[in-house]
């Protein structure tokens, strides 16, 4: 059973830093991308980027390119998400999924599996 | 970048009667990649469909999928209480993928 579990919530000040993770278990981590996808309150579901930790390729969406640091650690089959200076404005549900479909680099893919979100709230 | 808009934004039904969800792009997709999910409150999203019309693992056949270019349909027979949901759709068609703005679905 594939599955995805992602870390604890998380409670930051402006200007903090953070790293949020998601460790998988079920299937060869390495040989599949895995994508981070923000959902801030009340709205509805973005795309941040996608890494394949075999080779750490990384593609980030235009939005958060700059923003955001997606990373893998293939060792430990987990993919992490770092902010290095948190905005109120990054509150938000972060969740990691595992994406499925014909051509990964042509951004040609689905969903299949995602992990239970990891809800980041930054406040002073 | 893909723009999705989905219709209606609150679709209040009764048990037993089918729900019609619209996804339309803002250009034609060129190979039907589209996908549908469903996300209850507090839940993650879960996978319904995929190229347009394929039903994921473990999904009832009552959830199917339809359409091409830029017009796509989720539907939705026999409404059962545990549908009451918010139901995204998103493409895959080209980066950045993007998700539409979603519908709700209530059970009266």
């Amino acid at each position: 059973e594939v599955r995805l579990v992602q870390s604890r919530a998380e409670v930051k000040k402006p200007g903090e830093s953070l790293m949020i993770s998601c460790e998988t278990s079920g299937y060869s981590f390495s040989s599949y991308w895995i994508a981070w996808v923000r959902q801030m309150p009340g709205k509805g579901l973005e795309w941040m980027g996608v890494i394949y930790p075999g080779d750490s390729d990384t593609r980030y969406s235009p939005s958060f390119q700059g923003q955001v640091t997606i990373s893998a650690d293939r060792f430990g089959n987990t993919a992490y998400l770092e902010w290095s200076s948190l905005k109120t404005s990054d509150s938000a549900m972060y969740y990691c999924a595992r994406p499925m479909g014909s051509d990964m680099l042509a951004g040609h893919y689905y969903f299949d599996s995602w992990g239970q979100g990891t809800l980041v709230t930054v406040s002073s | 970048e893909i723009v999705l808009t989905q219709s209606p934004g609150t679709l209040s039904l009764s048990p037993g009667e089918r729900a019609t969800l619209s996804c339309r792009p803002s250009q034609s997709l060129s190979s039907n990649y589209l996908a549908w999910y469903q996300q209850k409150p507090g839940q993650a999203p879960r996978l319904l469909i995929y190229d347009a019309s394929r039903r994921a693992t473990g999904i009832p056949d009552r959830f199917s999928g339809s359409g091409s270019g830029t017009d796509f349909t989720l539907t939705i027979r026999r409404l059962e209480p545990e549908d009451s949901a918010v139901y995204y759709c998103q493409h895959y068609d080209n980066s950045p993928l993007t998700f539409g703005g979603g519908t709700k679905v209530e059970i009266k």
